[in-house]
């Protein structure tokens, strides 16, 4: 089946280093990504990752693949009080025949100043 | 920026009209697809377009159609409308069917009264 799950909301304080879950249920997956998305304005994309890779490293962003527990983490050091916006995991299904997304309800990340 | 973008940004209908959305997609990127994102929801798979042809569908009635034309911009028109189409609109533009990254637009506002 297809279904992504996030837990919904996490408050961190500016500084500190955040990380959001995710756990997918489709093994199939050949890409997992994360966008962001801030009030009133579409999907920005942060970064993916191939389904053989473990991590990716990209600046302030660390994501953290799972594949035998089918969950992905996202780390977000040094958090500023820009990052706060709702963040979505989603995974690739299709692989070279329609690359559709599926993804999670999204996590709400408040940053404290 | 992602070179995406959709018009009109906001717009009110009232039940039973029918909406045509349109997206114009990022300079070179030959494949559209387009998402409902409800409030409070992460975005839903409507349709894919490759090359002027539908190329996958998720879960909607048939009232939800689309077109993609030579330039590879697309439109999604919705008939009948109902009060749970009221949603954010988005589309997504990718190169190739299987491109790894999809860029979205701001996405459309529709409230439909």
């Amino acid at each position: 089946g297809e279904d992504v799950e996030q837990s919904l909301f996490l408050s961190v304080r500016e500084g500190d280093s955040s990380v959001i879950n995710c756990t997918y249920t489709d093994s199939s997956s050949t890409y997992l990504y994360w966008y962001k998305q801030e009030p009133g304005a579409g999907l920005q994309l942060l970064t993916y990752i191939f389904s053989n890779m473990d991590m990716k490293q990209d600046q302030r962003l660390t994501v953290l693949l799972n594949k035998k527990d089918k969950h992905l983490s996202l780390r977000i050091a040094d958090t500023q009080t820009g990052d706060s916006a709702i963040y979505f995991c989603a995974e690739s299904m299709g692989g070279g025949a329609t690359n559709k997304l599926i993804f999670g309800t999204g996590t709400l990340l408040a940053v404290q100043p | 920026e992602t070179g995406v973008t959709q018009s009109p940004t906001h717009l009110i209908k009232t039940r039973g009209q029918q909406v045509t959305l349109r997206c114009s997609s990022q300079s070179g990127h030959n494949t559209v697809s387009w998402y409902q994102q409800a409030l409070g929801q992460g975005p839903q798979f409507i349709f894919q377009y490759y090359r002027e042809e539908e190329n996958g569908r998720g879960n909607f009635p048939p009232r939800f159609s689309g077109l993609q034309f030579p330039n590879y911009s697309s439109e999604l028109n919705v008939n009948a409308l109902e009060l749970d189409d009221s949603a954010l609109y988005l589309c997504a533009s990718s190169l190739g069917t299987g491109g790894i990254e999809a860029f979205f637009g701001q996405g459309t506002r529709l409230t439909v009264v």
